[in-house]
């Protein structure tokens, strides 16, 4: 079974540039979460979907942050302008919440998407 | 602001003994606890789980005990292997996980 698949796994780019992460969900999964992880902050969640529709963004840093989930299959993190800051790893999440958005507990996570912007 | 706090950043343990990872929260309201495990350029795997309402739960090396009235929580691993080093997150459940900064454990021969 194929898991959370993201890409890219590394992106280097310059201050000021666009950076779009993608993510796959596990087929069947109906929430798909977005974190950051600093060595600051740890893992810090972003925004998470319920059935393509955002419930929660209230983690999104500012406006330079967006997301998008068009389908059931597929998520993406768009940052524009990107800053040195925002450089860490960026990991997506799926999982199935079953009831009233009563979140599952257990989250399946990708393997990262490494984002160094210089 | 973390209600979920893994103070310490870092455990070193001997091949053989018991690791202890420490967990403390703030909001007595979260319902579910799971511990999760990072390898390094991997994403965190889910480990063990507990609900509030036991105090300990058990699979195979790995228990974790749930102490409400501190709000604390711990992971202990017995007998520790080398393959158990990596970065542990505790995390908390209410609505959406919290999770903690993580350890590093690190298991030597």
């Amino acid at each position: 079974d194929a898991g959370v698949i993201q890409s890219p796994r590394h992106e280097v780019t310059e201050m000021g540039q666009e950076v779009t992460l993608r993510c796959k969900p596990i087929s069947g999964h109906n929430s798909l979460f977005w974190y950051r992880q600093t060595m600051m902050r740890g893992l810090e969640l972003l925004i998470y979907f319920n059935n393509n529709v955002p419930i929660d963004d209230s983690g999104m840093p500012e406006d330079r942050f967006s997301a998008k989930m068009p389908n059931a299959s597929f998520s993406t993190l768009k940052i524009q302008p990107s800053e040195p800051r925002d450089s860490a790893v960026y990991f997506c999440a799926s999982s199935l919440v079953k009831g009233a958005l009563k979140m599952a507990g257990e989250l399946f996570f990708g393997e990262g998407s490494r984002l160094t912007v210089l | 602001d973390q209600q979920v706090k893994q103070n310490s950043p870092s455990l070193s343990v001997q091949e053989g003994r018991i690791s202890i990872l420490n967990c403390d929260y703030t909001n007595s309201m979260f319902d579910y606890f799971l511990w999760y495990k990072k390898y390094p350029a991997e994403g965190p795997t889910f480990l063990i789980s507990i609900s509030s309402i036991k105090d300990k739960n058990e699979d195979g090396r790995f228990t974790v005990f749930l102490n409400k009235s501190a709000k604390h929580l711990s992971l202990h691993i017995v007998p520790s292997q080398p393959g158990d080093s990596a970065v542990y997150f505790c995390a908390a459940l209410l609505g959406r996980l919290y999770f903690g900064r993580g350890t590093q454990l690190t298991v030597w021969p």
